[in-house]
């Protein structure tokens, strides 16, 4: 299975500062048809995930422009350019590209 | 508005059954390739199980293959997972989730609570 290491396990970011969060994976996520299947799920206090980022660096529909998505083959980063109170949770990268689907353990975004 | 309610979760004791069911509404059901994804107690996602948007072809996760069954009704937009056998690990919220391909999740629902206990 391939397995996906996050860091840091926990993320202190000041308002209004920038934060971002690493994704490795044990083995390339490049698929054969040349897609790359990696996403970033933010979940809030008490909610269920919500889909921030598909395919490395796509942002969904709603979204903020201050989340995006980079990296390439083992290597992935999420970046939130200002932290925002709302933005306090926990984020999880996943890829799609390999059977098993795998997360990473997350990481816990929150306030100092 | 895209909606995926789950349904069954319940308490049960070690090596009881129980369904869940995964309606879906304001999508094309039928065009969306569906899975389940837990979260035990405290602790990060785990993927479960996947079926394409026409059940023909299904996946999974090793620590459930055997004992967990997938299984949709399109006319019915109505998403299953038949789990029998169950153990304490099992305790869990099971989350039911859409996409547009087998490998994709897009939207999650709000989850059911499964507990294996005695």
């Amino acid at each position: 299975d391939v397995v996906m290491t996050q860091s840091p396990l926990s993320l202190p970011v000041t308002l209004g500062q920038p934060a971002s969060i690493s994704c490795r994976s044990s083995q390339s996520l490049v698929h054969s048809d040349g897609n790359t299947y990696l996403n970033w799920f933010q979940q809030r206090p008490g909610q269920s995930p919500r889909r921030l980022i598909y395919k490395v660096s796509n942002r969904d529909s709603g979204v903020p422009d201050r989340f995006s998505g980079s990296g390439s083959g083992t290597d992935f980063t999420l970046r939130i350019s200002r932290v925002e109170a709302e933005d306090v949770g926990v984020y999880y990268c996943m890829q799609g590209t390999h059977w098993p689907l795998t997360f990473g353990g997350g990481t816990k975004v929150e306030i100092k | 508005e895209v909606q995926l309610v789950e349904s069954g979760g319940d308490l049960v004791q070690p090596g009881g059954s129980l369904r869940l069911s995964c309606e879906g509404s304001g999508f094309t059901f039928s065009s969306y390739a569906m899975t389940w994804v837990r979260q035990a107690p405290g602790t990060g996602l785990e993927w479960v199980s996947s079926t394409s948007d026409s059940g023909g072809t299904t996946y999974y996760a090793d620590s459930v293959k055997g004992r967990f069954t997938v299984s949709r009704d399109n006319s019915k937009n109505t998403l299953y997972l038949q789990m029998n056998s169950l153990r304490v690990e099992d305790t869990a919220l099971y989350y039911c989730a859409k996409g547009k391909w087998l490998r994709d999740i897009d939207y999650w629902g709000q989850g059911t609570l499964v507990t294996v206990s005695s």
